[in-house]
């Protein structure tokens, strides 16, 4: 099992729709990354957070630490958003993270 | 300024062939890392370097051979690698934690490795 997994593993949604995609951890950590990657591209943070929620235009990420859960929503989609979405748990004294498998979403207009 | 550059974007290299990656950063991160990140996979750890020093090594074979000349710059030198190891290659850097706590990486935009 891995230490941080991610659901779904695809997602396709219509342009429009509001979007959902989740990150479960079993280490223990003091704040979680979400990272964006687009197809043949780099990788781009999207937000580190350790409590409550962050929000960055469309985009909102929360987090429980207690529950070792947390979310990334896309408010109002659009094709641009269509990327692979990666939670990613950073720790230890070298900063190393945990990948989660990723999330594939798919926009369509 | 909170880039991380990286050298070059595409490289096609025989399996006899040595070359090297370059990454640079001027955050003063002190931690730097790199990555290996195969199709449809998330990335995975390949160093970590800290203070200048190599601090993990996730079993990587011989032929890739890390280098952090200074608190600014890591290299990836290459040699003698296989087909296999076609991947894009990702740097980063971050903050080294004091402690419990824990910082945001940043990302370079990678190299596109290509071995023929």
């Amino acid at each position: 099992k891995n230490e941080v997994e991610q659901s779904p593993q695809n997602l396709t949604a219509q342009e429009g729709e509001f979007i959902t995609i989740n990150c479960s951890y079993s280490v223990g950590i003091s704040a979680l990354h979400w990272l964006q990657q687009h197809p043949g591209g780099g990788i781009v943070s999207l937000f580190m957070l350790s409590s409550g929620k962050k929000k960055h235009g469309r985009l909102i990420a929360t987090i429980n630490i207690q529950e070792k859960h947390s979310s990334l929503h896309i408010t109002a989609s659009h094709p641009r958003d269509s990327a692979v979405y990666i939670c990613a748990a950073p720790g230890g004294a070298t900063n190393k993270l945990i990948f989660g498998t990723g999330t594939l979403l798919a926009v369509q207009p | 300024d909170t880039e991380v550059t990286q050298t070059p974007k595409h490289l096609v290299m025989g399996m006899t062939n040595k070359k090297s990656l370059k990454c640079e950063q001027h955050m003063g991160h002190r931690a730097m890392y790199w990555y290996k990140q195969k199709a449809k996979k998330p990335p995975e750890l390949m160093f970590v370097y800290s203070y200048e020093k190599l601090s993990i090594n996730e079993s990587v074979p011989s032929r890739f051979s890390p280098e952090c000349p200074n608190s600014s710059l890591l290299n990836l030198h290459l040699h003698a690698l296989q087909p296999e190891d076609s991947a894009l290659y990702l740097c980063a850097s971050s903050r080294l934690p004091q402690g419990a706590g824990s910082y945001e990486q940043y990302f370079g935009p990678g190299t596109r490795l290509t071995v023929t």
